[in-house]
């Protein structure tokens, strides 16, 4: 049962526009969430976390936003490179439980010169 | 500089064979994580460590077993390696209480094990 989701396989974007990639969730326990980047043959990569307690955390040209009664978060990059292209994965955990990292299955973001 | 090493980038091994993927992070982090990555499920939580001979089975744990002898390091074994275990392997850690201020892990590189 996957708990937490990312329904866009894949996105491509052309440079400079702004990239969205979305991610839902349906455990209500989650109270802190995260975004990685991976590259092919490496290891995923921690980009931004966002807890619970706000609804938006922006860190240069990465925002996530995040709506809890939705259960819905997103993740922009404005403006997109090429050099973000990757594969994004959403993850999500419940502070007070688990040692334990949910992860989605990822959306992969080609950026187009 | 944050370091997580996996022992092999690549490997390939027969159906039956026993097969052990070792990793090693120099940040003195309680925790280690397995994760193996397959394409369509994203990450998903083979085993994980909290503390030296600890262990917590994750969501996948079935054929295989890990090994934290030292806190520095954490095994993952597949006892009789079979087909449906071709993946990439991913380790990770985090620091003390996992509930730090960012709940970042730190991945390695992967392994990427094909099992003929």
């Amino acid at each position: 049962d996957q708990q937490v989701k990312q329904n866009s396989p894949s996105l491509s974007v052309q440079e400079g526009r702004i990239s969205i990639l979305n991610c839902d969730y349906t455990n209500s326990m989650f109270d802190y969430f995260l975004w990685y980047k991976k590259y092919p043959a490496e290891g995923p990569t921690f980009l931004i976390s966002i807890s619970s307690i706000k609804d938006k955390n922006e860190d240069g040209r990465f925002t996530v936003f995040l709506n809890k009664s939705a259960k819905h978060l997103s993740l922009h990059i404005v403006p997109s490179q090429p050099g973000d292209s990757a594969v994004y994965f959403c993850a999500a955990s419940a502070r007070t439980g688990a040692n334990n990292l949910f992860f989605g299955t990822g959306t992969r973001l080609t950026v187009i010169p | 500089d944050v370091k997580v090493t996996q022992s092999s980038r690549y490997l390939v091994k027969r159906t039956g064979e026993k097969v052990f993927l070792e990793c090693v992070q120099d940040m003195d982090h309680e925790n280690m994580f397995w994760y193996r990555q397959d394409p369509g499920l994203g990450l998903r939580l083979i085993y994980f460590s909290y503390d030296v001979k600890m262990k917590e089975k994750g969501d996948i744990p079935e054929g295989y077993s890990v090994s934290r002898e030292k806190k520095e390091r954490f095994s993952l074994i597949l006892e009789s390696a079979s087909t449906n275990q071709t993946s990439m392997y991913l380790c990770a850690s985090s620091g003390a209480g996992y509930r730090d201020d960012t709940g970042e892990l730190f991945f390695g590189e992967g392994s990427r094990l094909t099992v003929l």
